[in-house]
């Protein structure tokens, strides 16, 4: 079954340092995403990307976050200056369809803002 | 606003036990209700949905029925394998096309 590939698994920063967490959705999913579960909280919506724009975002995603397509593969999350509450796990995820029901999700970054 | 509450964990049982993991929402329109599984090293998978009321859904033993009059959603197989070992969610999706919302999720341990 086709997946959704997330890089690195794992990412160790400084705070106040740029970090980017890459995706590959699905080739054929239109619909991108992006989550993001603190350790021990509830997975959390972000972002959702298409047609080369965001189509909603949450009170989370403020201005110290980007989401691109840089090309036809490629969906990632940018974080220009990280802080320590921005430790969590990341999920990227796509679906094939508007309102997808059906996500397909990564692996997850652990990104750790020390 | 919109939210889920599912049974925190852990959750530990022997093979061939029953399960029940418990999720409720809040009742702001109708939603469409999901239950997501990550295996170890995995993304979060669709294991069952339902969209409306007394719908049931159902995959790989598991069961979850949607029921309005109490807002919940409970996850339920009657036996459990140790291959079932994993996180589970509770979502729901309701209002805005793009967003689920999902619960913290409930580590479930089978042993052999």
């Amino acid at each position: 079954e086709p997946e959704v590939t997330q890089t690195p698994s794992h990412q160790v920063t400084q705070m106040g340092q740029e970090v980017i967490l890459r995706c590959v959705p699905i080739s054929n999913h239109l619909y991108f995403y992006w989550y993001r579960q603190i350790l021990g909280q509830k997975v959390e919506f972000l972002v959702s990307f298409y047609n080369n724009e965001i189509s909603e975002k949450s009170e989370i995603f403020d201005d110290q976050f980007s989401v691109e397509r840089p090309d036809g593969s490629n969906f990632t999350l940018k974080i220009r200056s990280t802080k320590l509450e921005d430790s969590a796990m990341y999920f990227c995820a796509s679906s094939d369809r508007d309102g997808g029901e059906k996500l397909f999700f990564g692996s997850g970054t652990q990104l750790s803002v020390l | 606003g919109d939210s889920v509450t599912q049974m925190e964990g852990p959750v530990t049982l022997s093979e061939e036990a029953f399960l029940t993991i418990n999720c409720t929402y809040t009742a702001t329109g109708y939603p469409s209700l999901f239950w997501y599984v990550q295996y170890p090293g995995e993304g979060l998978q669709l294991l069952l949905k339902a969209t409306k009321a007394d719908d049931k859904g159902s995959n790989k033993g598991f069961e979850a029925t949607y029921r309005k009059e109490t807002t919940s959603f409970h996850l339920e197989k009657g036996s459990v394998q140790v291959s079932d070992s994993a996180v589970y969610f509770c979502a729901r999706k309701g209002g805005s096309n793009y967003k689920l919302t999902f619960g913290k999720g409930t580590l479930l341990t089978v042993n052999p």
